[in-house]
């Protein structure tokens, strides 16, 4: 089992360009989740999906996107990146009615 | 406003020298306290829930406790390997799917 997976592991773009980061996972689960992480701050959520076809935005959700394209598949989208979503984006994933989640490898995004 | 708080920011132990991180929180109903790890460059690794005041898990030098207000990661004879940054989060009750992470205490074991 790979678990979590996340694709790319490093990105830099220029303002105002757009891109995708993928997630998968191969544990079966029905809920996944992006977070952020940022120096001095604990991870934030993003948006989450409990289930496919579903999608809730979580603390921070502004300037993102998300598509849950099946159950394994989670992609968050930066329609025009902005400085300040410079960042390290993690995906998680969790069985359904289990509290425990698990953690990808990251994203490390900068964005100029 | 719920909070989680950890102490301290930072950690430096010599080979064997025992301590405990703390995690503090003010939330309005606790569902669950996660413990996790986090190396550089990578994601956090899931050690431990909690659910109930005095409530105990172990895994190997690690011990995690819960009171009301705070919980404990108590590291016995710490070795270099146990470096890390360790994160604490809660899941609230009516808080559907969140967690809330602290700033994590980032521990350095010397030999």
């Amino acid at each position: 089992n790979a678990g979590v997976t996340q694709t790319p592991k490093f990105q830099v773009l220029k303002t105002g360009q757009s891109m995708t980061l993928q997630c998968a996972q191969d544990m079966n689960h029905n809920s996944m989740y992006w977070y952020r992480q940022d120096p001095g701050m604990g991870l934030r959520l993003i948006y989450y999906s409990a289930s496919e076809g579903t999608t809730d935005k979580g603390e921070v959700p502004n300037g993102y996107n998300v598509s849950r394209l099946n159950k394994r598949e989670f992609s968050l989208r930066l329609e025009s990146a902005a400085p300040s979503q410079t960042s390290v984006y993690f995906c998680a994933s969790s069985r359904q009615g289990a509290d425990t989640q698990y953690f990808g490898p990251g994203t490390r995004l900068t964005v100029l | 406003e719920d909070q989680v708080t950890q102490s301290p920011e930072a950690l430096r132990l010599q080979e064997g020298e025992s301590s405990s991180l703390n995690c503090s929180y003010t939330v309005s109903g606790l569902r669950g306290l996660f413990w996790y790890r986090q190396d550089p460059g990578k994601g956090p690794e899931f050690l431990f829930t909690l659910y109930s005041a005095g409530e105990e898990k172990e895994k190997e030098r690690l011990k995690a406790t819960l009171t009301k207000k705070e919980s404990f990661l108590h590291i016995t004879a710490p070795k270099p390997e146990d470096s890390a940054t360790y994160l604490c989060a809660v899941k609230l009750t009516g808080g559907g799917n969140k967690l809330t992470f602290g700033t994590g205490t980032q521990l350095k074991v010397e030999l």
